[in-house]
């Protein structure tokens, strides 16, 4: 599977949006990015994933490039319960599960 | 939705002695998983399950640590014995087979080595 590269904090205001990039130049066309969030003492939470076109659910919105060589998943209206560690994980899906591999993430705090 | 149960919540042990970990994964989740997260790092997956057969578990250290998955549903995971490095959260996962649906993973099992 692709390795991904994140910074690894970032801070953002309350009621501000937040956006965390996530940079896997060595992705392959079968290979989907995959954003998850770990709240502390928590297992981590899935929010979303994407092949190739832009996706929104109620949690986020992850927009990809073109190339798909990064991409930007976005919290439009960040509050402190979104103060977390946040993955982003590339990776093909198997037909007998899914093994993400995870790196040590972005660590996001929203300030009030 | 019931989630991912995992027991017990926090662990103490001394180096060298035994301890396991159990697991009850989402109802009618075939595939279930074991991570290890050591503090300040990402999980890493220590053994994967399908049904009540070992998918992969090539990242367990089989000389000390054990699991199974009888029945197919609950998981146990061993250590034994156990060393001051295996001092981590255990988190234990489960998903439905079918492409591209995200894991579901329990609180985890906080493990402390002294």
């Amino acid at each position: 599977d692709a390795k991904t590269t994140q910074p690894t904090s970032m801070d953002c205001a309350e009621g501000r949006a937040a956006n965390l990039p996530c940079n896997h130049s060595t992705i392959s066309g079968n290979e989907y990015v995959y954003w998850y969030r770990q709240i502390h003492s928590q297992g981590p939470q899935y929010i979303i994933h994407g092949l190739k076109n832009n996706e929104t659910n109620e949690m986020a919105s992850l927009i990809i490039t073109e190339d798909r060589k990064s991409s930007t998943l976005i919290l439009p209206h960040a509050t402190l319960r979104d103060t977390a560690v946040y993955y982003c994980i590339v990776r093909v899906a198997r037909n007998y599960g899914q093994n993400f591999v995870f790196g040590p993430g972005t660590r996001l705090s929203v300030l009030p | 939705e019931a989630g991912v149960a995992q027991s017990p919540r926090y662990k103490i042990i001394e180096k060298r002695q035994s301890v396991a970990f159990w697991c009850n994964p989402i109802s009618g989740h075939a595939t279930l998983y074991w991570y290890q997260q050591i503090l300040g790092q990402g999980p890493k997956l220590l053994i994967q399950f399908q049904n009540n057969g070992v998918v992969d578990d090539s990242q367990l250290p089989k000389d000390r640590f054990s699991a199974e998955r009888l029945k197919g549903v609950d998981s146990t995971l061993k250590i034994q014995p156990a060393k001051l490095e295996d001092s981590a959260v255990y988190l234990c996962a489960s998903s439905l087979t079918e492409l591209n649906y995200g894991y579901t993973f329990g609180s985890g099992t906080r493990l402390t080595v002294v």
